[in-house]
């Protein structure tokens, strides 16, 4: 089955700062990448995804990277502000099949935006 | 909000018990899935169900066990429970079918203490 690394598991940064997050994943088959952010006391919320016909999507001040070949996608957050700080989570799926848009989930990535 | 409820929020119970977790999904929404969230583990995928159907299984003990009613409502039913079933549990919702993929709803968990 699919298994999906991130890191780093936690990133603190400076406000106004940039912050990346990586994840890589396994199957070739994976053609659905998002991200989900979990603020504490709440469920994941989907804040951006891309698929495996695009490299790059973005989305205000949030953006997002794919690299097939590599097997590896980015979240890249510009211009950081302290209500970003949150658990990220990437993840991967497939598209087609039987999947019924089961998603495999990444650790996930504790960041804090320091005022 | 999520449109996806889940009860109850918090529950104490003590090992060798049973429970059971509930959660409707969003109106419309057919699919819905179970994940488990440790500080160990992440969000693992325990089931799936689609309109009724279980669809896929995870990393899903013997000991749990789920089902999805004609209401659409799901339940996980969590027995002989051990030290090590603590976690928050989250159920999700979404509107795909067979070969798609998009956006999982998620509820804001239930979360189990086994002592």
């Amino acid at each position: 089955g699919e298994n999906v690394e991130q890191h780093p598991s936690t990133l603190s940064v400076q406000e106004g700062d940039s912050a990346v997050i990586k994840c890589t994943y396994s199957d070739s088959a994976s053609n659905y990448f998002p991200w989900y952010k979990q603020e504490l006391g709440k469920g994941p919320q989907l804040i951006i995804d891309i698929r495996s016909n695009v490299g790059e999507k973005k989305d205000q001040r949030i953006a997002v990277t794919l690299n097939k070949t590599a097997k590896h996608f980015s979240l890249h957050i510009t211009e950081t502000q302290p209500e970003d700080s949150a658990v990220y989570f990437c993840a991967a799926a497939t598209a087609g099949g039987t999947s019924y848009g089961k998603l495999t989930f990444g650790q996930g990535t504790i960041l804090t935006v320091h005022p | 909000d999520s449109g996806v409820t889940q009860t109850p929020k918090h529950l104490i119970t003590a090992t060798g018990q049973r429970v059971t977790l509930r959660c409707s999904p969003r109106s419309g929404d057919l699919s819905v899935y179970w994940y488990q969230q440790s500080l160990d583990q992440g969000l693992q995928f325990l089931i799936q169900y689609y309109n009724g159907e279980e669809r896929a299984k995870g990393n899903i003990l013997e000991r749990f066990s789920a089902q999805q009613f004609p209401d659409l409502h799901s339940e996980l039913n969590l027995s002989s429970l051990e030290l090590g079933d603590s976690a928050l549990y989250f159920c999700a919702s979404s509107v795909v079918r067979t070969s798609g993929v998009g956006e999982l709803f998620f509820g804001e968990g239930s979360r189990l203490t086994v002592l």
